[in-house]
C-alpha cells in the first residue's frame, strides 16, 4: 500500500523560532499533498492544499506567511511554521494523493506533534 | 452549523458487540463518503470509501450512505479490543477534492 512518512514525529521549540516539518510519499508520486492541523479531541482541519511546482492554496483563516508550504518534488512537501507561538502547538498531519488514479483516497502520514514553549 | 456533525462519544462496548457510528451532514453536494480510523497519536487510515447512496461491506465493517437523509453510518460487527480507536467520517464533493471531516467518535471495546 501507499506509504506517507513525516519527519520529525515530534518537536519541542521555543516561542519565536521556526520549525520545518517534512512529508514524503515513499512509494508513489504525489501530485497533490494536503496539510491538516488537529487539536486534542477535535477533528482534522485542512490548512492548505499543495500541488507540485505551484503555490499552495490556503484555507480561509490560515496565515500563508506564517505557515509556509513548499512542494518542490513529487515525493516531498514541507510545512514551515515561522515564528511559532504556544497557540501553534498542535498535531500536524499531511496526506498525499497519487496522481493518475481515479480515486479520492488520501494517504495520511503519521503526524507531527509540535509543542511550542 | 458545522457541515458535518458526529457524536464525539466516548462510546464503550463489550467485546463482540455490534457498533454503530453515525454522521449527519448539511451539504447535499457531497458525493464521496469515507470512514477513517485513527489510533492515538497516529495519522488516520482509510477504512471504507463509498460513492453516493448505498451499502458497502468489507469483512466486519459495513458502510451505509443515505443521501436523502444526509446520513451515513459505519457498522462494526463482532467488535474487538483492537478496534478501540477514534473513527472519523469524511466527505467531499468531487474526486480528489477537499475532505471535510467529522469531529470523530472515540470507541473503546472492552475485553
Amino acid at each position: 500500500g501507499a506509504v506517507v512518512s513525516q519527519h520529525p514525529s515530534w518537536v519541542i521549540c521555543k516561542s519565536g523560532t521556526s520549525v520545518k516539518i517534512e512529508c514524503r510519499s515513499l512509494d508513489f508520486q504525489a501530485t497533490t499533498m494536503f496539510w491538516y492541523r488537529q487539536f486534542p479531541k477535535q477533528s482534522l482541519m485542512l490548512m492548505a492544499t499543495s500541488n507540485e511546482g505551484s503555490k499552495a492554496t490556503y484555507e480561509q483563516g490560515v496565515e500563508k506567511d506564517k505557515f509556509l508550504i513548499n512542494h518542490a518534488s513529487l515525493t516531498l512537501s514541507t510545512l514551515t511554521v515561522t515564528s511559532a507561538h504556544p497557540e501553534d502547538s498542535s498535531f500536524y498531519i499531511c496526506s498525499a494523493t497519487p496522481g493518475g488514479l481515479a480515486s479520492n483516497e488520501q494517504f495520511f502520514g503519521p503526524g507531527t506533534r509540535l509543542t511550542v514553549l | 452549523q458545522k457541515e458535518v456533525e458526529q457524536d464525539p462519544g466516548p462510546l464503550s462496548v463489550p467485546e463482540g458487540a455490534i457498533v454503530s457510528l453515525n454522521c449527519t451532514y448539511s451539504n447535499s453536494a457531497f458525493q464521496y463518503f469515507m470512514w477513517y480510523r485513527q489510533y492515538s497519536r497516529k495519522g488516520p487510515e482509510l477504512l471504507m470509501y463509498t460513492y453516493s447512496s448505498g451499502n458497502k461491506e468489507d469483512g466486519r465493517f459495513t458502510a451505509q450512505v443515505d443521501k436523502s437523509s444526509k446520513y451515513i453510518s459505519l457498522f462494526i460487527r463482532d467488535s474487538q479490543p483492537s478496534d478501540s480507536a477514534t473513527y472519523l467520517c469524511a466527505m467531499s464533493r468531487n474526486q480528489g477534492g477537499k475532505l471535510i471531516f467529522g469531529q470523530g467518535t472515540e470507541l473503546s471495546v472492552k475485553p
